[in-house]
């Protein structure tokens, strides 16, 4: 079955760096995977969505790549700010094609230092 | 647009007890979903539902029930509450199954004693 894993727990960085969260999957190459951010206490927020045909794409200060040889997506963050803090996951679809049900990643734990 | 609502946010529940968690969605979304939220698991899914009147098992289906007999409710009962079931629950939609953005509810923590 397909397998996500987001590499880092927990990543520290200092305000104004990039920050560069990855997620990697096992099996087939998903159709598309996603992204989220996820606050304590409150349900997790959709960030970005790329395709397998898609090798970037770019949301203001977010940038999502999707490398099917490498079975990788990174995720950046670049002039990271503290309420940049927060979990982030990345989830693909349980299925080849653009159906499926989405397995998420356990997340990866942003904390900005100002 | 309120998006998708939980009810209620918080529960403390007898081990044997039963209970439904509500949720509902504004947004005339075929696809609904339940998963849980556990330290260091993830969120996994427990059941979810393509449009009214479908509902189908997700990863981690045993203890829970749903149906769907509209499309803007989803709820979520628990037969017999059991502490392995003590958890954050969080409920979703999307306009589709498949590649389309999940829009989630606040979550509604629970406790099983």
């Amino acid at each position: 079955s397909q397998k996500i894993e987001q590499n880092s727990e927990a990543l520290n960085i200092q305000e104004g760096k990039t920050a560069t969260l990855t997620c990697n999957y096992t099996n087939y190459s998903p159709a598309y995977l996603q992204w989220y951010r996820q606050d304590p206490g409150r349900g997790p927020v959709f960030l970005l969505l790329i395709r397998e045909n898609e090798k970037e794409k770019r949301k203001e200060r977010l940038k999502v790549t999707f490398d099917t040889t490498l079975k990788q997506s990174l995720f950046h963050i670049t002039a990271s700010q503290p309420a940049d803090s927060a979990t982030y996951l990345c989830a693909y679809s349980d299925q080849g094609g653009s159906q499926g049900n989405l397995i998420f990643g356990k997340g990866t734990k942003l904390s900005v230092k100002p | 647009n309120a998006g998708v609502t939980q009810t209620p946010k918080f529960q403390v529940l007898k081990t044997g007890q039963s209970m439904t968690l509500q949720c509902a969605q504004d947004m005339n979304h075929e696809y609904m979903s339940w998963y849980r939220q556990d330290p260091g698991m993830g969120l996994r899914l427990i059941h979810y539902s393509v449009g009214a009147g479908i509902t189908d098992q997700g990863e981690v289906p045993n203890g829970y029930n749903v149906s769907r007999s509209t499309t803007e409710d989803f709820p979520l009962r628990l037969l017999s509450a059991a502490p392995s079931q003590t958890s954050v629950y969080f409920c979703a939609s999307s306009r589709r199954q498949g590649a389309y953005e999940q829009y989630f509810g606040p979550g509604t923590r629970l406790t099983v004693t």
